[in-house]
């Protein structure tokens, strides 16, 4: 089975640009996370959705921050502008809905960014 | 005081011996705890869950829980260079919905 596919993996990009981040979870899943990870904060949660609504969004650390899940197998997480201190490695991850309160999250294998 | 917290390591341990990971948690509404592993590049995965005191086990790691002590721990026995990751320990505040919080990680190194 096709775990939690993430595009693209890599993303080098300069100061002032637009970053389209793209998921696609596992069929089935109807909860979506996006997760950041950075050498200082650590796996910090962005935003997650149940069956495509926005639940909480309270980690998007400011309005350049942007996440949008138009149906059940796709989430986009747009950065507009980027800046450097942007730069991470941004994690998708779904859960089943009869695991999504045991902790069972399956993640994507993460988009890489760097901001110049 | 951050929510979740984990000694940052690295724990270094002989290939053999028993590794202890610990992680401490803040708020105490906190239901269920979980273990994920991450290696060097790529993504967490589950390893182990606990949601009641006391020790649950799974072939060679056993995760503890002590909810008065605001403790997860998680035991690896007969380490092995293979289980050299970072170990994430991660928190559900159910009565937050699905917010996972995790916790900084802790390097394990094991040494053949």
């Amino acid at each position: 089975d096709a775990g939690v596919i993430q595009s693209p993996r890599h993303e080098v990009t300069e100061m002032g640009q637009e970053v389209t981040l793209r998921c696609k979870p596992i069929s089935g899943h109807n909860s979506l996370f996006w997760y950041r990870q950075t050498m200082m904060r650590g796996l910090e949660l962005l935003i997650y959705f149940n069956n495509n609504v926005p639940i909480d969004d309270s980690g998007m650390p400011e309005d350049r921050f942007s996440a949008k899940m138009p149906n059940a197998s796709f989430s986009t997480l747009k950065i507009q502008p980027s800046e450097p201190r942007d730069s991470a490695v941004y994690f998708c991850a779904s859960s089943l809905p009869s695991t999504a309160n045991t902790g069972e999250l399956f993640f994507g294998e993460g988009s890489r960014l760097t901001v110049l | 005081q951050k929510e979740v917290e984990q000694n940052s390591g690295p724990l270094s341990v002989p290939e053999g011996a028993i590794a202890s990971l610990n992680c401490t948690y803040s708020d105490r509404v906190s239901q269920s705890f979980f273990w994920y592993r991450q290696y060097s590049g790529k993504s967490p995965e589950l390893i182990m869950s606990i949601y009641s005191n006391g020790d649950k086990e799974d072939g060679r790691f056993t995760a503890q829980l002590n909810k008065a002590s605001q403790y997860v721990s998680l035991l690896i026995r007969d380490s092995q260079p293979s289980d050299s990751a970072t170990y994430l320990c991660a928190v559900n505040r159910r009565n937050y919905g699905q917010n996972f919080v995790f916790g900084p990680g802790t390097r394990l190194s094991v040494l053949p």
